[in-house]
């Protein structure tokens, strides 16, 4: 069964750091790119960022994370990362990590996580 | 960034019910969008990429259309299991944009 399950999230005050993974299984990981998505409380989608399949060598982010967030990849552990720094209130969220559907750079997402909350408060 | 705008944002609609859900977006995308479903508490679901194309599992009542700047979503014969919210999403550019949902409700 094609499966991720993410892990990671919690509680963390402002300007400190959390890292998410996602253990994936039921496919092979190294193929596709893998993407973060998130998702404030009552509120809509956000793409965060995308990684590339096999090296990991490209990598995209909204401008939004871009500097605080860091996504990266290890294969050998068919496992994603989000590294988050400088967290703000505004990063409060459920964060989904994804499966590109084909061979494409953050197309579009054909397997979803289950999600893990982070919560940015003092 | 591609701004995605959906419409309506919500709304009521019976079971048999034919129903479209329309996407903008800000500047031209060519084919490059796809369709979420998302019920509350779940993560979203595939329904359609490349603006029309069904992604597999997903019931032939959805179905997809447009290109450049607007789209549509329609669910031909609503069933139950359809209340939800739905976006749509643009891979044409980076930073991928997804609309802000279309909340489909029982009337």
């Amino acid at each position: 069964e094609v499966q991720l399950l993410e892990s990671g999230g919690g509680l963390v005050q402002p300007g400190g750091s959390l890292r998410l993974s996602c253990a994936a299984s039921g496919f092979t990981f190294s193929s596709y790119a893998m993407n973060w998505v998130r998702q404030a409380p009552g509120k809509g989608l956000e793409w965060v960022s995308v990684i590339s399949g096999s090296g990991g060598g490209s990598t995209y982010h909204a401008d939004s994370v871009k500097g605080r967030f860091t996504i990266s990849r290890d294969n050998s552990k068919n496992t994603l990362y989000l590294q988050m720094n400088s967290l703000r209130a505004e990063d409060t969220a459920v964060y989904y990590c994804a499966k590109d559907r084909s061979n494409g750079l953050g197309y579009t997402f054909d397997i979803w996580g289950q999600g893990t909350m982070v919560t940015v408060s003092s | 960034a591609i701004r995605m705008t959906q419409s309506p944002s919500s709304f009521s609609a019976s079971t048999g019910d034919r129903v479209t859900i329309t996407c903008r977006a800000s500047q031209g995308i060519s084919s490059y969008l796809a369709w979420y479903q998302q019920k509350p508490g779940k993560a979203p679901e595939l329904l359609i990429y490349a603006a029309s194309t069904l992604q597999s599992g997903v019931p032939s009542r959805f179905s997809g259309s447009g290109s450049g700047t607007d789209f549509t979503l329609t669910i031909s014969c609503l069933q139950s299991e359809d209340f939800a919210t739905y976006y749509c999403q643009q891979y044409n550019t980076y930073p991928r944009t997804f609309g802000q949902g279309t909340k489909v409700e029982i009337k």
